[in-house]
C-alpha cells in the first residue's frame, strides 16, 4: 500500500531556532499534502493544506509566517517551524491522499527547550 | 463544514470481548469514512474504510457499518486482544483527493488480558 515517510521522528531544539520537518509520499504522487498538529490526548488539528507548486492554505489561527510550508515536488512537502518557542512543542503529523485513501507519516515529536 | 462526533472517548474491555465505537457526521455530501488506529508516539494507521455505496465492510476481526440516512457509522472489533489497545479515530470526507479529512475526537480502547 501507499506509504508516507516523515522525518525526523523526534527533534529537540533551542528556543529561537528553526526546525524543518520533511514529508515524502513514497508510492504515489501527491499534489496535496496536509499538516496536522496533535496535543496530548487530543485529536488531530489541521494546520494547513500544502499544494504542489503553489502557496499553502492555512487554517484559521495558524500563523503562516511561523509555520512555513513548501511543496516543491509531487512527493515532498516540508514544514519549517521558525523561531520556535516552548509553546510550539507538539506532535506534528503529515498526510497525503491517494485516489481516496489518506495515509499518515510517523509523526515528529518537537520539543523546544 | 463537516462535523464528526465520536463516542465513547474511553472504552475498556476484557480480552476476547467485542468493542464498538460510534461516529456521526453532519455533511450529507461526505461519502468516504475511514478509521485510523494510533499507537502512542506514532502517526495514525488506516485500518479500514467504507464508502457510501456500501453498508458494511469486514476485514477479519474488524468491521465497519454505515447508515447514510442517519449519518452514522461504527467500528466493530471482535475477539479483542491486548494489542488492539490504542486510540481510534473516525473521519469523514468527500471523495476528492484534494479534500482533507474531518476527524472525530478519538476513542482510547483499553483491552485487559
Amino acid at each position: 500500500g501507499a506509504v508516507v515517510s516523515q522525518h525526523p521522528s523526534r527533534v529537540i531544539c533551542k528556543s529561537g531556532t528553526s526546525v524543518k520537518i520533511e514529508c515524502r509520499s513514497l508510492d504515489f504522487q501527491a499534489t496535496t499534502m496536509f499538516w496536522y498538529r496533535q496535543f496530548p490526548k487530543q485529536s488531530l488539528m489541521l494546520m494547513a493544506t500544502s499544494n504542489e507548486g503553489s502557496k499553502a492554505t492555512y487554517e484559521q489561527g495558524v500563523e503562516k509566517d511561523k509555520f512555513l510550508i513548501n511543496h516543491a515536488s509531487l512527493t515532498l512537502s516540508t514544514l519549517t517551524v521558525t523561531s520556535a518557542h516552548p509553546e510550539d512543542s507538539s506532535f506534528y503529523i503529515c498526510s497525503a491522499r491517494g485516489r481516496t485513501e489518506a495515509f499518515f507519516g510517523q509523526g515528529t515529536r518537537l520539543t523546544v527547550v | 463544514g463537516e462535523n464528526v462526533e465520536q463516542h465513547p472517548s474511553t472504552l475498556s474491555v476484557q480480552e476476547g470481548d467485542s468493542a464498538v465505537i460510534k461516529c456521526t457526521y453532519s455533511d450529507s455530501a461526505s461519502n468516504y469514512f475511514p478509521w485510523y488506529k494510533q499507537e502512542l508516539g506514532k502517526g495514525p494507521q488506516l485500518i479500514i474504510d467504507i464508502r457510501s455505496n456500501v453498508g458494511e465492510k469486514k476485514d477479519q476481526r474488524i468491521a465497519v457499518t454505515l447508515n447514510k440516512t442517519a449519518k452514522h457509522f461504527s467500528l466493530h472489533i471482535t475477539e479483542t486482544q491486548p494489542e488492539d489497545s490504542a486510540v481510534y479515530f473516525c473521519a469523514a470526507s468527500p471523495p476528492s483527493g484534494y479534500s482533507t479529512l474531518t476527524f472525530g475526537k478519538g476513542t482510547m480502547l483499553l483491552v485487559s488480558p
